[in-house]
């Protein structure tokens, strides 16, 4: 079965420090990837996304992450946290089934960054 | 654009009674998921609908069913609540076509099985 693994559950920083949390996933064929994040009180939103070509991706709030493929891995980068980044982050994994994607989700990191 | 809404917010249900939540989606959008988001699971995702058809199910027993209607809005019923159930439900739209969509998530609705 297919699986998404974040080997970092619990994460606390502090405002400035960098920031790379880990994402792994165990299916071989064709996928797309995810980094979602749920602020405190918030909906779940998309931090940013890998479809294909060029593996570094960034997205929004000055993040990125980088898709190594002989890894499985899709790692969570930002060079300098800030407080507000204080937040849940979840990779996310779409795994192509005939014409629909079949998504599967990490358990999520909490990330507390200290002032 | 509104974004999507889930109806109730929260919820408290006895064990053994059945519950039946909402989800509107973005307009425009064809597609809503269904999952179920717990401290120790994280999202597991329960099912997909495109165009009034379960296109994509999760790992979940069938006590946990759905339907979608015309007009897109979706709606998932659990039958015979365990403890277990309780969890945050979040329902997620996207336009469901194409190259891999975006999906769009909900605030979720908090059942709570006492």
């Amino acid at each position: 079965a297919q699986s998404v693994s974040q080997h970092n559950h619990h994460v606390i920083l502090s405002e400035a420090a960098s920031l790379e949390l880990g994402c792994n996933y165990s299916y071989g064929g064709t996928v797309n990837l995810f980094w979602y994040v749920q602020y405190p009180g918030q909906h779940l939103q998309l931090l940013l996304k890998y479809f294909s070509g060029d593996p570094l991706v960034k997205g929004i709030k000055g993040f990125e992450a980088e898709f190594i493929k002989s890894k499985f891995s899709f790692n969570l980068r930002k060079p300098s946290v800030q407080w507000s980044d204080t937040a849940e982050y979840f990779c996310a994994v779409n795994r192509r089934t005939g014409g629909s994607y079949i998504p599967t989700f990490g358990r999520g990191t909490s990330l507390i960054v200290h002032p | 654009k509104a974004g999507v809404t889930q109806t109730p917010r929260y919820l408290i249900k006895t064990r053994g009674q059945q519950v039946t939540l909402s989800c509107s989606p973005i307009s425009g959008h064809r597609s809503v998921s269904w999952y179920q988001q717990t401290p120790g699971q994280g999202l597991q995702f329960l099912f997909e609908y495109f165009s009034e058809t379960q296109r994509n199910k999760g790992n979940f027993p069938g006590r946990f069913s759905g339907r979608q209607f015309s007009n897109s809005r979706s709606e998932m019923n659990v039958s015979t609540l365990e403890l277990g159930d309780s969890a945050l439900y979040l329902c997620a739209s996207s336009s469901g076509q194409g190259s891999p969509y975006e999906q769009y998530f909900g605030p979720g609705t908090r059942l709570t099985v006492t």
